[in-house]
């Protein structure tokens, strides 16, 4: 069955700081990848999604790129600020059977940032 | 549009009592899932459902039922709470919308934060 793995928390960094947070996944065929942001008392929005091989998803400074040979897409951002602290999700979408419904989700990491 | 709305925000309940979480969304969405959320586990899916009628299981459907009766509304149903159901539950609804969006991009709802004793 398809997974999700990423790198276990928490995350502490110092404002502008660079981060990286790993995930790999494994899935048939070939899937949509996303990473979920959940906010302090809030639920899950998106952050980006990356649909194929070599795309690159982007938004709010944040990006990631979607490795097919690596079976990774691993998030980063240059410049992090105390407004990022939340809990990231990597997760996939079957993206074949008309399931794209269905995510598989990582266990989420947390990112504190410090000022 | 508000969005996916949940109530109750925050629930105790003792076990064996029965419960009903309620889920709707506003955008005319297809597609509406249930998942819970335990610490070092991210999210696991409940049920879903793909139109009004249509339900299914997910990943952890056992003490939980679902309905849905209306493209709006998708209950979550818990017949005999136990300590193990414990955790925060999160509604989710995706569709095509008429406005780009995608059925992979899940909206979430605030989420209920349900503790059985």
């Amino acid at each position: 069955g398809n997974s999700v793995t990423q790198m276990e928390g928490p995350v502490t960094l110092s404002e502008e700081a660079f981060l990286t947070i790993n995930c790999t996944y494994t899935a048939t065929g070939y899937p949509s990848l996303f990473w979920y942001v959940q906010y302090p008392g809030e639920g899950l929005q998106l952050l980006l999604k990356a649909t194929k091989a070599d795309d690159k998803g982007s938004n709010k400074g944040f990006e990631a790129t979607y490795r097919k040979e690596t079976t990774s897409f691993h998030l980063e951002k240059g410049s992090v600020q105390v407004s990022d602290s939340a809990v990231y999700f990597c997760a996939l979408s079957p993206n074949s059977g008309g399931s794209n419904y269905k995510l598989t989700f990582g266990k989420g990491t947390l990112l504190t940032v410090n000022p | 549009n508000a969005g996916v709305t949940q109530t109750p925000k925050f629930q105790v309940l003792k076990t064996g009592q029965s419960m009903t979480l309620q889920c709707a969304q506003d955008m005319n969405h297809e597609y509406m899932s249930w998942y819970r959320q335990d610490p070092g586990m991210g999210l696991r899916l409940i049920h879903y459902s793909v139109g009004a009628g249509i339900t299914d299981q997910g990943e952890v459907p056992n003490g939980y039922n679902v309905s849905r009766s209306t493209t709006e509304d998708f209950p979550l149903r818990l017949l005999s709470a136990a300590p193990s159901q414990t955790s925060v539950y999160f509604c989710a609804s995706s569709g095509w919308g008429g406005s780009g969006l995608t059925t992979d991009t899940q909206y979430f709802g605030p989420g209920t934060r349900l503790t059985v004793l």
